[in-house]
């Protein structure tokens, strides 16, 4: 059964940049099929998709995050990351990093990690 | 960009009752690329249905999805006391790839 962790700080000071990095246990990232993705939640609110990317390095951002957002994996490390720059309080959230799977002919979110998160203050 | 929207925001029902969700797409969604997630308190939110209309592993037959094009639904048959959450309804396929609702809460009356 596949397992995603999220680690990284928890506090980020404004005009800084977030990272954090999702760790996939029991299954490879390699494997194909699926688009590794990050997901954040602000508090009390609904869920904002980021972006996502598949192992072989191609990568897809939600438009308005894109200027500040890239996704890299690692699959020596059975590892993906998400970098956002110049963060505000705005960015202030859960952060999940989640599977998207291909089930009949559409993708939809099978797996996720517990979410970790971050605040933006200095 | 699709927005979704979901109604009611929240209902409040009683363990037993029936429980029906609605999302609706400001346009067509393709293909009934519509899935629904629940949420608990403390919680990362869980795959109920995909394809609009189809169950995920391990989720009880209580839980149906139906709909197509704009309007989609959520019905819980008889709800359990685990069922009193928050539930999303998510599009996949226009800008911005993957879109979610707002969620509706199921809480208890």
């Amino acid at each position: 059964q596949v397992q995603l962790q999220e680690s990284g700080p928890g506090l980020v000071k404004p005009s800084q940049t977030l990272s954090l990095t999702c760790s996939v246990s029991g299954g490879s990232i390699s494997s194909g099929g699926y688009y590794w993705s990050w997901i954040r939640q602000h508090p009390g609110k609904g869920l904002e998709f980021i972006g996502y990317i598949y192992y072989s390095g191609s990568t897809y951002y939600n438009p308005s995050l894109k200027s500040r957002v890239t996704v890299s994996v690692d699959t020596s490390k059975n590892q993906f990351s998400l970098r956002l720059s110049s963060v505000t309080a705005a960015d202030s959230a859960l952060y999940y990093c989640a599977r998207a799977a291909y089930v009949s002919g559409s993708y939809a979110f099978d797996c996720w990690g517990q979410g970790t998160l971050v605040t933006v203050s200095s | 960009e699709i927005v979704l929207t979901q109604s009611p925001g929240t209902l409040s029902l009683s363990p037993g009752e029936r429980a029906t969700l609605s999302c609706r797409a400001s346009q067509s969604v393709s293909g009934s690329y519509l899935a629904w997630y629940q949420q608990k308190p403390g919680q990362a939110p869980r795959l109920l249905i995909y394809g609009a209309s189809s169950r995920a592993t391990g989720i009880p037959d209580r839980f149906s999805g139906s709909g197509s094009g704009t309007d989609f639904t959520l019905t819980i048959s008889r709800l359990e006391p685990e069922d009193f959450a928050v539930y999303y309804c998510q599009q996949y396929g226009s800008s911005p790839l993957f879109t979610f609702g707002p969620g509706t809460k199921v809480d208890i009356k």
